[in-house]
Formats: structure tokens, sequence, C-alpha cells
């Protein structure tokens, strides 16, 4: 009964293919994120949803498409993948809105690597 | 320039010692602090929250300090145990706003035997 799961859990493949990676919580928590992890171990923010509805979405390229069918999944699907790509992503998940001073609550992972 | 600073960057010590990473922040205005544990190959884990008025927070052999005047915080771990081995990270919230936390870039923590 994981909190917040992703799928899947490592990701290989070539340069400008197209992939998905799914996010479910069963907190019953309003908002979802997706944070990129690189190679220093830096945390970065991607994008938020509360609600199903898009709250922040930093300086991504457009080749990154969240999507958040209901509020317990935001997947995120990547177009033409490049090199740089290449990272550990992060889902989480926290209660309320992104200005309440909830503890976010992290997936396991998704490393992607980009050939 | 970041504006959490985590030190050292890493930090090997022994089994039953005791250690401290520093955290220094420049974000303002400041809502809340927190610590989180990250596994190798796993997402991290909040360990304690702080808001302005709090000086210190435990959990277990955990404890974190806030100096809101100077903008610095600590985590001590006491004792520490193999499993201690991670990476720690400090994240700094602004107007209670968590979806734009500030995250420090952590400090590798190795406990040998």
């Amino acid at each position: 009964d994981t909190a917040v799961s992703q799928t899947p859990k490592y990701l290989v493949t070539q340069m400008g293919n197209d992939k998905s990676i799914k996010c479910e919580q069963n907190l019953g928590h309003d908002t979802m994120y997706w944070y990129k992890q690189d190679s220093k171990k830096f945390l970065k923010i991607m994008f938020s949803y509360n609600n199903k509805e898009l709250i922040i979405n930093e300086t991504v390229p457009n080749r990154f498409s969240p999507k958040s069918p209901d509020k317990a999944h935001l997947n995120l699907h990547i177009n033409s993948l490049e090199l740089g790509d290449s990272a550990v992503y992060f889902c989480a998940s926290s209660q309320g809105q992104p200005t309440n001073t909830g503890e976010l609550f992290f997936g396991e992972g998704s490393r992607l690597t980009v050939l | 320039k970041n504006q959490v600073e985590q030190s050292p960057q890493s930090l090997i010590i022994l089994e039953g010692k005791n250690c401290t990473l520093q955290c220094n922040y420049t974000v303002s205005p400041f809502s809340n602090l927190r610590w989180y544990k990250q596994d190798t190959g796993r997402g991290p884990v909040s360990l304690t929250i702080m808001t302005f008025s709090e000086n210190t927070k435990s959990n277990g052999r955990y404890t974190a300090t806030l100096d809101a005047d100077t903008k610095q915080s600590s985590l001590h771990i006491t004792a520490s145990q193999l499993s201690d081995s991670a990476s720690y990270i400090c994240v700094v919230s602004l107007n209670t706003n968590a979806g734009k936390s500030t995250f420090g870039d952590g400090t590798t923590l190795t406990v040998k035997p």
C-alpha cells in the first residue's frame, strides 16, 4: 500500500523517442508534483497540480507535458527525448494547496536514461 | 547561487559517533524549514519541520535547530548507525508555498562500521 507510487522505476530509451512516467497517490492529497533530480543530486521542481489544475510550471521545455486525469494521478509525458533528460524523476504529493506548508511525500523515483 | 546552502557536501563518520549538518539560507520571507533524508535509490522522507517560532525539534536520534535571526539550521545526529548513511536535504519554504520550496544541494553522510 505504497503512498506515492510511480512507474516505471527504470526507463532506458533512445534519443528522439517519446516516453511517459505514471504517478499515483493514495493519500487523498490535493496537490501533486514532479521533480527532477540530476546527477548532482539537486532536486528541482518541474510542475505542480492542485485538484487537476496546473499551479506551478517552472521553466521546463514544452517537450514535457504533465497530465492529471484526477487528483490522485499525475503523469509525465516527454516528447523527443534528449540526452540531457537523463535524470531521476520524482513524483510527490502534499495536502491542500501548494500555498500550504504541507509535508511532501515522495515516490521512489523513476530513473530515465537516454542513450 | 543557491539560496539554501548546505555543508559539508559530504561527511564520513564511524558508527556510534555524533555529527552535525549545516544549512544556511537567504530566502525570505521564511515560512518553514524541513530536513529530509534520502536513502540511495529512494525518495526523500521528511525528518523534521520547524516554523519561525521554533528553535529545536527532535525526531528520535535526529535533532534539528533553527536560528531565524542568522538564517541557519543544523541537523544533529546522535549515536550514528549504518542506516543513517544517506543524503540529508534542507528545504526552506516561502510564504507557505510548499510547491516552490527551495531545496539545498544536500549533504551525503556515510557511516562506517
